[in-house]
C-alpha cells in the first residue's frame, strides 16, 4: 500500500462529458503529481502541485485542469472528453526530492 | 535526446534465476536521482528502489539491487531469485536536481516487460 488514494478506480463516460478524478496524497507529502499513461504515449507528466500551489506543468491539455486543496487532496478535471483521452491516470505524491509514490490509478474509458 | 533509455522491450527469465534490466540515462546535472518502478498487469505503479547520484554504494532493497555505473550513465536493475510474481512492466526514471526549479519531476523510460517462466 503506497498510502496514495485515488478515486474512482474505473470511470466510463461518453465523448463531450466532464469528469473529476480525486487523489489523497500520503500523509506528510506536500507535492502531488498527475500523470497520464496510454499505450502509445507511455507515462506522461501532466501537472504538479506543491502545498496548494501549481509548481510545474507538463503535457496537460487546456481541456484539463487541476487543483490542490488546503487539506492537500487534489482533483484533476477533464472536460470535453475525446476518445483519445482514454487512459490510466495516476496521482503520485512525494516530499522534497524523495521518490514518488503512486496511487493505484483511475482507468478512464471514453465511449 | 531521450533522457531515459530502456533498450529491452521484453525479457524472459526462468524462475529462481537472476535477471538484469537495462537503463541508461542522459543528464548534465551533477545532482540527480534514479528510480525503478514495477507495474503489474493490475496497473498500479510500485516503487522499488532509488539511487542518488552522490550515493557511494549501489542501492539494494531485498531481492532488488541497482547496478549504478556513473561513468557509463547506466542504472540497471538486478532482480535476484526471480519469482512468478515478478512478471510485470518495469520502468526506469530519473529526477534531475534543483536546476529543475525544485519540481523534481521524473522522466520515465518506455519500460521493459519481464516474464518469469516456471
Amino acid at each position: 500500500d503506497s498510502g496514495v488514494t485515488q478515486t474512482p478506480k474505473h470511470l466510463i463516460t461518453a465523448t463531450g462529458q466532464r469528469v473529476t478524478l480525486r487523489c489523497s496524497p500520503r500523509s506528510g507529502d506536500l507535492s502531488v503529481y498527475w500523470y497520464q499513461q496510454s499505450l502509445d504515449q507511455g507515462l506522461q507528466f501532466l501537472i504538479q502541485y506543491y502545498n496548494g500551489e501549481e509548481r510545474a506543468k507538463g503535457n496537460i491539455l487546456e481541456r484539463f485542469s487541476a487543483q490542490q486543496f488546503p487539506d492537500l487532496h487534489s482533483e484533476l478535471n477533464l472536460s470535453s472528453l475525446e476518445l483519445g483521452d482514454s487512459a490510466l491516470y495516476f496521482c503520485a505524491s512525494s516530499v522534497g526530492d524523495q521518490p514518488q509514490h503512486f496511487g493505484d490509478g483511475t482507468r478512464l474509458s471514453i465511449l | 535526446a531521450q533522457k531515459i533509455t530502456q533498450t529491452q522491450p521484453g525479457m524472459f527469465v526462468q524462475e529462481k534465476e537472476a535477471v538484469t534490466l537495462d537503463c541508461t540515462y542522459d543528464t548534465s546535472d551533477p545532482s540527480y536521482g534514479l528510480f525503478w518502478y514495477k507495474q503489474p498487469s493490475s496497473g498500479e505503479m510500485i516503487f522499488l528502489i532509488y539511487q542518488g547520484s552522490y550515493d557511494q554504494q549501489n542501492a539494494t532493497e531485498g531481492r532488488y539491487s541497482l547496478n549504478f555505473q556513473k561513468a557509463r550513465k547506466s542504472a540497471n536493475l538486478v532482480i535476484s531469485a526471480s519469482q512468478l510474481g515478478d512478471s510485470a512492466m518495469y520502468f526506469c526514471a530519473m529526477r534531475e536536481g534543483p536546476a529543475s526549479g525544485g519540481s523534481y519531476i521524473p522522466t520515465f523510460g518506455r519500460g521493459t516487460s519481464l516474464i518469469v517462466h516456471p
